[in-house]
């Protein structure tokens, strides 16, 4: 079946370095949608990409979907400790009407 | 708008025992979904429904139940808890699977 994978699992920065995390997945994907999620929290919706090699901004985050729409990643800008969370990708692939949710990158930013 | 609703929000079971965990939400729509989040493991989908009367299995389905008799609600069933079960619990909802889910509060269970 369809699996989502993220790399790294765990990346612990310094405020103000940057941050990046990497979505892979077996399947060719529709399209992929990133979260994130505050501890203790639930995930809340970031953005979404459609389009092979599309590139979409939020002030310091900017997010890619590969050309062959099976890989995605996510890059943060200077990093705020407002920023700590779990970051997670999710898709869908092939026929199935099944969204999958990568294992997610858990961030910690030191002050 | 209350969003997605879940109920409870924290449980305790004994292992063996049955429970129904409640999703509603009133955003009328035709997508909803049940994950359980373990640590290291991300969101895995257990079952979900592209609208009322229809189901199927996600990823982790086994030793749950689920059904859709309206719009709104999408309880989710442990016929037999076993520790393995022990979890949290989201559920999430959207117009349409591609659309961005949105997600309750979960419910943090504890099997015994």
């Amino acid at each position: 079946g369809q699996q989502v994978m993220q790399i790294p699992q765990y990346q612990h920065v310094q405020e103000g370095e940057d941050f990046t995390t990497y979505c892979n997945s077996s399947t060719t994907l529709s399209n992929i949608q990133w979260y994130k999620q505050r501890p203790g929290g639930h995930p809340v919706f970031l953005i979404q990409l459609v389009k092979s090699g599309e590139v979409k901004k939020q002030k310091r985050l900017t997010f890619q979907f590969g050309e062959a729409k099976k890989n995605s990643s996510l890059h943060i800008t200077a990093t705020q400790t407002t920023d700590v969370g779990t970051y997670f990708c999710a898709g869908k692939g092939g026929a199935t009407n099944k969204l999958i949710f990568g294992t997610g990158t858990l961030l910690a930013v030191q002050p | 708008n209350a969003g997605v609703t879940q109920t409870p929000k924290f449980q305790v079971l004994k292992t063996g025992q049955s429970m129904t965990l409640q999703c509603a939400q009133d955003m009328n729509h035709e997508y909803m979904s049940w994950y359980r989040q373990d640590p290291g493991m991300g969101l895995r989908l257990i079952h979900y429904s592209v609208g009322a009367g229809i189901t199927d299995q996600g990823e982790v389905p086994n030793g749950y139940n689920v059904s859709r008799s309206t719009t709104e609600d999408f309880p989710l069933r442990l016929l037999s808890a076993a520790p393995s079960q022990t979890s949290v619990y989201f559920c999430a909802s959207s117009y349409q699977g591609t659309q961005p889910q949105h997600f309750g509060d979960g419910t943090r269970l504890s099997i015994l």
